[in-house]
């Protein structure tokens, strides 16, 4: 079975700093990789994801994020964080074959100062 | 297309009593998943319907259980509820429930257990 791993629980930054949330995976495939978003009184929507190709994905609102195959990992980046960034992040990943679950990481709850 | 909707949004119940959360995914789709999100524990797979049949199954007691309809809508169902079950119950669609699918979420029902 698969497992997510999010090193950080709770990030603040200031408005501009640079973002990067850690995300490492447990599994013996090939995966699908997404990172998740849960603005405040919003449901989760979907930021970027990578199933195949360039490791490099963009997603909305400026993220971007890395798939670094040695290293199980897909972490999230942004150069400059806005305050409109305060949310919750959730990393996860399903395997690529077959019709299997996906699987949450417990989030990073972030928080921007103005 | 409209989003993912679930009713009711919110819910009051005491422990013992059974209660029945409805979702209805996007148009097309065919794939409806349903994940428990609590503070502790995050976001855990309940189940996954695709074509009116349980393809997939999370670590969750016999109480919970679930169906779908021939329209892809999808009610689930919790029996002799306890107060651990008070928690944030979300459904998830996708086209075809497939690794790389995108899975699209509803608002979430929020059930508080007294």
């Amino acid at each position: 079975a698969q497992s997510v791993s999010q090193h950080n629980h709770h990030v603040i930054l200031s408005e501009a700093a640079s973002l990067e949330l850690g995300c490492n995976y447990s599994y013996g495939g090939t995966v699908n990789l997404f990172w998740y978003v849960q603005y405040p009184g919003q449901h989760l929507q979907l930021l970027l994801k990578y199933f195949s190709g360039d490791p490099l994905v963009k997603g909305i609102k400026g993220f971007e994020a890395e798939f670094i195959k040695s290293k199980f990992s897909f972490n999230l980046r942004k150069p400059s964080v806005q305050w409109s960034d305060t949310a919750e992040y959730f990393c996860a990943v399903s395997p690529n074959f077959g019709n299997e679950k996906l699987t949450f990481g417990t989030g990073t709850r972030l928080t921007i100062i103005p | 297309k409209a989003g993912v909707t679930q009713t009711p949004r919110y819910l009051i119940k005491t422990r013992g009593q059974q209660v029945t959360l409805s979702c209805s995914p996007i148009s097309g789709h065919r794939s409806v998943s349903w994940y428990q999100q609590t503070p502790g524990q995050g976001l855990q797979f309940l189940f996954e319907y695709f074509s009116e049949t349980q393809r997939n199954k999370g670590n969750f007691p016999g109480r919970f259980s679930g169906r779908q309809f021939s329209n892809s809508r999808s009610e689930m169902n919790v029996s002799t509820l306890e107060l651990g079950d008070s928690a944030l119950y979300l459904c998830a669609s996708s086209p075809s429930g497939g690794g790389s699918d995108t899975q699209y979420f509803g608002p979430g029902t929020r059930l508080t257990v007294l």
